[in-house]
């Protein structure tokens, strides 16, 4: 299994600005997702963090709104901007080690916008 | 289109009994199913994973079944205990999709004690 750590756990952010979530893991991924879950909802993907590339984005969600990185096989961010109330919601970062395998899933980020 | 629903929505039971949860699939052209366990504003808690060559996969007092062909899977929770109380999340793998999980709409359990 993977160890995931992510921060902040928790943050509460003004109308207008950013926050980035990191996701660090304890050993090296092929697959590294980002997920967001709104009040009282299901989980929705945002996108697939690629290594050394653009991600790739669900229909819905922009790179404007929400970019993303990940410099190496460990580690990933994800930036969600221009922040509104409606962003708020649990984002959270998931690995797989390998394709078609096992997810896990990180601590979650619960942001409030206000 | 996969959708994933789970039944039912919510559930409370006395401490000690066993139960079972529900997912079911559109689409059955998938890799794996997944269950998850998710306490209140955290994270998910990986508690079984079923290839789709599989029937079932056991895990303490869990016990996930698998029927790709109709499109369900069963989580038994034997002899429950207050601290099985959280939601429990279905999710499949599309064969489709890249590796991305599809979630059920979730299972809110309460063990009273």
């Amino acid at each position: 299994s993977a160890v995931i750590s992510q921060k902040p756990s928790r943050d509460i952010c003004q109308r207008g600005t950013s926050l980035t979530i990191q996701c660090q893991v304890d050993s090296q991924v092929t697959m590294m997702f980002w997920y967001r879950q709104q009040p009282g909802q299901s989980l929705t993907l945002i996108a697939t963090a690629n290594q050394g590339s653009e991600a790739t984005y669900e229909s819905g969600f922009v790179i404007d709104k929400f970019p993303i990185s990940r410099p190496n096989l460990t580690f990933s961010t994800l930036t969600v901007s221009n922040l509104s109330p409606e962003d708020s919601s649990i984002y959270l970062c998931s690995v797989a080690q390998e394709p078609h395998t096992e997810a896990f899933f990180g601590q979650g980020t619960r942001l409030t916008v206000v | 289109k996969q959708e994933v629903t789970q039944i039912p929505a919510a559930l409370s039971v006395p401490e000690g009994e066993n139960l079972v949860l529900n997912c079911s699939f559109t689409d059955s052209a998938i890799y794996n199913l997944q269950w998850f366990r998710q306490d209140p504003g955290k994270g998910l808690t990986s508690l079984l994973l079923i290839q789709s060559s599989q029937r079932e996969q056991t895990s303490g007092r869990l016990n996930a079944s698998l029927d790709k062909s109709s499109g369900r899977s069963t989580l038994y929770i034997a002899a429950s205990q207050p601290g099985d109380s959280a939601t429990y999340l279905c999710a499949v793998m599309k064969k489709s999709s890249g590796d991305k999980l599809t979630f059920g709409t979730g299972t809110r359990l309460a063990v009273r004690p």
